[in-house]
This record gives structure tokens, sequence and C-alpha cells, in this order.
């Protein structure tokens, strides 16, 4: 299986302030069509997890511009800047590259 | 809008069989992508256990390859998992989500406990 390592476990942030977030994986999730299939998710207290971004750097509809995804290869970020009150909860990565899919261990994005 | 909704017991006993429901509304399941079950265990790891796609074809995570089966009934728009030889290690919330490579909407997700 391809591993998710995602980093850092708690990111404690500043209301107005700039998050980073990293997941590597354990081989390329350059799939054979040519995509990337990397995607990330935030699931706040009591709901389940709602796509921000999808294929390294698309925003999902209706998601603001302040979620920003980067990478390739083996190597991705999720950047989250002028952090809002509402961006609080656990961000997680996905890969669906391979088989199975996997899932990064999650990130608890916290107040400072 | 599309929308999904898992339904089922809460407590299943080990050693017994775990099986819900997730009921689509608002997109047909025989129309396109890949409908999936996902589980998030105490302690935050998700897993993905496998997918039923648009054709009836699935798909399952080799860890559970032997225990677990998702079927539909096209009729009533709804998908089915079914868990067998339960044991506590299967205490999770279960979601349904809907997905071809991107899984994109998700069922608010039914907690299952097994416990005797």
């Amino acid at each position: 299986d391809v591993v998710m390592t995602q980093t850092p476990v708690s990111l404690p942030v500043s209301l107005g302030g700039q998050a980073s977030i990293s997941c590597r994986s354990s081989q390329s999730l350059v799939h054979s069509n040519g995509n990337t299939y990397l995607h990330w998710y935030l699931q706040k207290p009591g709901q389940s997890p709602q796509l921000l971004i999808y294929r390294v750097s698309n925003r999902f509809s209706g998601v603001p511009d302040r979620f920003s995804g980067s990478g390739s290869g083996t190597d991705f970020t999720l950047k989250i800047s002028r952090v809002e009150p509402e961006d609080l909860g656990d961000y997680y990565c996905l890969q669906s590259t391979h088989f199975p899919w996997t899932f990064g261990g999650g990130t608890k994005l916290e107040l400072k | 809008e599309v929308q999904l909704q898992e339904s089922g017991p809460g407590l299943v006993k080990p050693s017994q069989s775990l099986s819900l429901t997730c009921s689509v509304t608002g997109y047909s399941i025989t129309s396109s992508y890949r409908w999936n079950w996902i589980r998030k265990f105490p302690g935050n790891k998700l897993e993905w256990m496998g997918y039923i796609n648009s054709a009836g074809s699935t798909n399952y995570n080799p860890s559970l390859k032997s225990r677990i089966s998702i079927t539909r009934d096209t009729s009533k728009n709804q998908f089915f998992l079914q868990v067998n030889s339960v044991t506590t290690e299967d205490t999770a919330t279960y979601y349904c989500a809907r997905g071809y490579y991107t899984v994109d909407y998700w069922g608010q997700g039914v907690m299952v406990t097994v416990s005797s």
C-alpha cells in the first residue's frame, strides 16, 4: 500500500495567519494516464470530510482562494492563508492513484 | 444536489455481520462514478474500504477482501456494505461517498460499535 505521511500532526495558528501542511507519499502518485490523484479534505467536528483541493491544485466548488495546493510526484503541500475560524479542524490528504486508496494521518489545525 | 445518507444498526456483536445502507438522492448510481465506503476509526485514521461502480463492478481493499461485500439496489438508488465476522477493531464511523478518482460528496456518517 502507498503510505501517506502527513505533517505536522498538530498546527497551532493565529487567526489571519498562514498555515502549511505537508503530505508525502511512499511512491509517485503520477497515474499512468498522466494525472496525479492527490486530494485534500477538511473535517470539522461533527461533520463529514469536505473536499477542498482535488488533483493537487484544483479548488473544489465554493472553496475560497485562501486555500491552495501544490506539489508533484511524492511531495505535496496545502497552504491556507489568512486563517479564519471556520478553517479550524482536521485536514487529510488522500491518494487515489493506486489501489487501495490511502489517507494521510491527519493534521489538526487549532488556535494558538 | 447529490446527497448520500447512511443507515444501519449502531451496535453489532462480535463475530456477527455489519450491514449498512447508503441512500442516494439527486444522482443515479447507474449514471457514473464509483460509490465508495470509507471508515474512520477512533483515533482518526481513515480507511478506504471499497466501491461499486455505475456498472455494478466492485473493488475492495485487500485488507478486507475476504470479509467485505458491496452490493446495490438500482431501483431504490441505494448501495450496501456488509462486513462479516466483525471484531472490536471494526468499531468506526462509516461513510458512504461518491467519487471516481476524486471523492467529492460524503454522507454524514454512521457510528458503529462492535461490542457484546
